[in-house]
């Protein structure tokens, strides 16, 4: 069936320093890829999104790339500062899934922003 | 614009009962999406709906259903309750339903069975 791996679980770096975290998904025919970030007591909010056309999208500090052969994403923060501490997901939208939005997500990553 | 709104936003039940958990989508959004998120097993679809419709069901059992009015508002229902129901809610809307559309997730409704 759909899955996405997500890795790490948990991620502690320095402020102003760089986090990266991985998502492997099963479905080749997976055509959207958004991460949410979500704190405490909060819903998931959309922070990037990337579409199978496109290899790379940057937003300020974040930005997504896309390895469709290796079946692979990543988000990558730069420039780290505490309120980028959450937890952030990954997830895919596949074409078994018609059209629809389901999404299915990774396990979550918790990233800690040390000052 | 206001954001999905959903409510209540606690709620505590007991083994057997059942609850209805409500969702307004963001204005001008038709179509509606339900996960479950629990630490264990994470963000799980149960289902989506678009124009009144279900479209899309995940892997739950019969006593999780839904429906949506002629307002785009939905609504999902739990008859039975079991402690294993105990979870965050969420709903998400977006524009269209399709691909690559854009889901904006609400609060969340956090369920606590005991």
């Amino acid at each position: 069936g759909e899955n996405v791996e997500q890795h790490p679980s948990t991620l502690s770096v320095q402020e102003g320093d760089s986090a990266v975290i991985k998502c492997t998904y099963s479905d080749s025919a997976s055509n959207y890829f958004p991460w949410y970030k979500q704190e405490l007591g909060k819903g998931p909010q959309l922070i990037i999104d990337i579409r199978s056309n496109v290899g790379e999208k940057k937003d300020q500090r974040i930005a997504v790339t896309l390895n469709k052969t290796a079946k692979h994403f990543s988000l990558h923060i730069t420039e780290t500062q505490p309120e980028d501490s959450a937890v952030y997901f990954c997830a895919a939208r596949g074409r078994n899934s018609g059209n629809t939005g389901k999404l299915i997500f990774g396990q979550g990553t918790t990233l800690q922003v040390k000052p | 614009k206001a954001g999905v709104t959903q409510t209540p936003r606690y709620l505590i039940k007991t083994r057997g009962q059942q609850v209805t958990l409500s969702c307004s989508p963001i204005s001008g959004h038709r179509s509606v999406s339900w996960y479950q998120q629990t630490p264990g097993q994470g963000l799980q679809f149960l289902f989506e709906y678009f124009s009144e419709t279900q479209r899309n069901k995940g892997n739950f059992p019969g006593r999780f259903s839904g429906r949506q009015f002629s307002n785009s508002r939905s609504e999902m229902n739990v008859s039975t309750l079991e402690l294993g129901d105990s979870a965050l809610y969420l709903c998400a809307s977006s524009i269209l339903q399709g691909a690559g559309e854009t889901q904006y997730f609400g609060p969340g409704t956090r369920l606590l069975v005991l």
